[in-house]
């Protein structure tokens, strides 16, 4: 079964500073991997999709930025934080039209 | 304007107790929706999926309604436990299988 590791689970970085959040998934291969955002007692925004190694489409324009280096791996990264971006960082795999399985969570405060 | 809205917002409710979760959609071309259960802190779980021709479907105490002519769907928990306290988050794919979230529906469960 598939497996969705994200870390650090909780972070807090003070306004300015830059960011990676690492997310890793196991058994499955070629999954499309999505970064979302959950402000506080808000939905989730999609950030950022990508469907392949190197292939990152970005869903809203902002300071954040993604890359996908291996096929199981997606980062989410930032130069310069701002006190906007806290929230709770959500990666999530799909393979083609099946149920979106996400991972833990990541807990950012900017401050 | 969002195009699946979740109500209520929030709900209080007694252990033991029933109560119904709704969404509506205007996602088209439609494809599926889906119920997810997420505790606060963690990521999203999925409870039911349901296509066009699907009306009901069960998961234990949870059951998912779907009129796709009215675009209407809930989801009907049974004798609520604690262990229900979450957000509960209905997600509509179009044909293409972009998905859409609702805000969510904050349940709280009270002994």
């Amino acid at each position: 079964s598939q497996t969705i590791h994200q870390w650090p689970a909780t972070l807090v970085q003070p306004v300015g500073s830059p960011l990676s959040l690492e997310c890793t998934v196991e058994g499955t291969s070629n999954p499309n991997l999505y970064w979302y955002r959950q402000a506080a007692g808000r939905g989730l925004q999609l950030l950022f999709y990508s469907v392949g190694i190197g292939q990152i489409s970005s869903e809203v324009p902002q300071n954040l930025s993604a890359s996908r280096p291996q096929d199981r791996q997606f980062i989410l990264s930032s130069k310069k934080l701002l006190l906007s971006d806290s929230g709770f960082y959500l990666c999530a795999q799909r393979q083609g039209s099946g149920t979106q399985y996400f991972g833990p969570g990541t807990r950012l405060l900017v401050l | 304007k969002n195009q699946v809205e979740q109500s209520p917002q929030s709900l209080i409710i007694l252990e033991g107790k029933n109560c119904t979760l709704q969404c509506n959609y205007t996602v088209s071309p439609f494809s599926n929706l889906r119920w997810y259960k997420q505790d606060t802190g963690r990521g999203p779980v999925s409870l039911t999926i349901m296509t066009f021709s699907e009306n009901t479907k069960s998961n234990g105490r949870y059951t998912a309604t779907l009129d796709a002519d009215t675009k209407q769907s809930s989801l009907h928990i049974t004798a609520s436990q604690l262990s229900d306290s979450a957000s509960y988050i209905c997600v509509v794919s179009d044909f293409w299988n972009d998905m859409r979230f609702g805000a969510g529906t904050r349940l709280t469960v009270k002994p």
